[in-house]
C-alpha cells in the first residue's frame, strides 16, 4: 500500500511563474490537507479538501492560491505568479473518513522561487 | 483561539537521558493529540498519538500524558539514542465550522550527544 506520494519533490520556479504541486492520498483516504512549512518553523495548515470539495481554505491566501481534488486524479494546490516569499516546504496529508485516527504526510515539494 | 504552544524551542541532552516537551493548547473541544518527528529534509511522521478520554499512554520508550483540565500535554522519551535527534511537533485537533483540522506546534529541536 504505498504512502501519500507527492510530485515534485523539488521545483524551481522564476518570480511571476505559475508552481503546480501534485498529492496523491494513501489508498482509502478521502481527505486531503495541505500544509506550508518555512525552514526552521512548524507547519501551517493551508486547506482541507474531500473530493471535488474544499472543506476550509482558511489558511490559503486569498491571493495566486488555489486548491483542488478532483474525482479522479491527484489533488493540485496552485500557486500563480509566484513571488520569493513562497518559497517553501509544501506538504500533503491524508487521513481516512475519520480525522480522529492518522494523519499521513507525503515528502512535500520544496518549491524555490528565484 | 486555536493556538498550539510548544516548548523548549531547543533540547540537548545526553545520550541515556530522558527528554521531555510540553505542548499548550487553546481549544477545550480538541480531543486529540498527536506527535510527530521529523528528520532533517524528511516527511513528518507519527510516531504516538493520544485521546481525550486517556491520561497517559506508552509505546517503548515513548509515552505521553495528556491533563485535560490544564490544556496541557506532553511527550517524554526515555533512554534517548542519538538516532532520536529530529524535531518533534505536538498537534491538537481543530473544530471550526464543522470542519476538522490539525493545527501544530513550532517544533522542538531534540539532540542527542552521544
Amino acid at each position: 500500500n504505498a504512502g501519500v506520494m507527492q510530485n515534485p519533490r523539488h521545483l524551481v520556479r522564476r518570480r511571476g511563474q505559475e508552481a503546480r504541486l501534485r498529492c496523491s492520498p494513501m489508498k482509502g483516504h478521502s481527505h486531503v490537507y495541505w500544509y506550508r512549512q518555512l525552514p526552521e518553523e512548524g507547519l501551517k495548515f493551508m486547506v482541507y479538501l474531500q473530493k471535488e470539495n474544499i472543506i476550509d481554505e482558511s489558511g490559503m491566501p486569498k491571493e495566486r492560491f488555489s486548491a483542488e481534488f478532483p474525482k479522479e486524479g491527484p489533488s493540485i494546490l496552485r500557486i500563480q505568479q509566484v513571488v520569493r516569499g513562497d518559497s517553501a516546504a509544501y506538504f500533503c496529508a491524508s487521513s481516512p473518513r475519520d480525522l480522529g485516527e492518522k494523519l499521513f504526510f507525503g515528502s512535500g515539494t520544496q518549491l524555490s522561487v528565484l | 483561539g486555536e493556538n498550539v504552544e510548544q516548548h523548549p524551542s531547543t533540547l540537548s541532552v545526553q545520550e541515556g537521558d530522558s527528554a521531555v516537551i510540553k505542548c499548550t493548547y487553546s481549544d477545550s473541544a480538541s480531543n486529540y493529540f498527536p506527535w510527530y518527528k521529523q528528520e532533517l529534509g524528511k516527511r513528518p511522521q507519527l510516531i504516538i498519538d493520544i485521546r481525550s478520554n486517556v491520561g497517559e499512554k506508552k509505546d517503548q520508550r515513548i509515552a505521553v500524558t495528556l491533563n485535560k483540565t490544564a490544556k496541557h500535554f506532553s511527550l517524554h522519551i526515555t533512554e534517548t539514542q542519538p538516532e532520536d535527534s529530529a524535531v518533534y511537533f505536538c498537534a491538537a485537533i481543530l473544530t471550526q465550522g464543522g470542519s476538522e483540522k490539525l493545527v501544530f506546534g513550532k517544533g522542538t529541536k531534540l539532540t542527542v550527544n552521544p
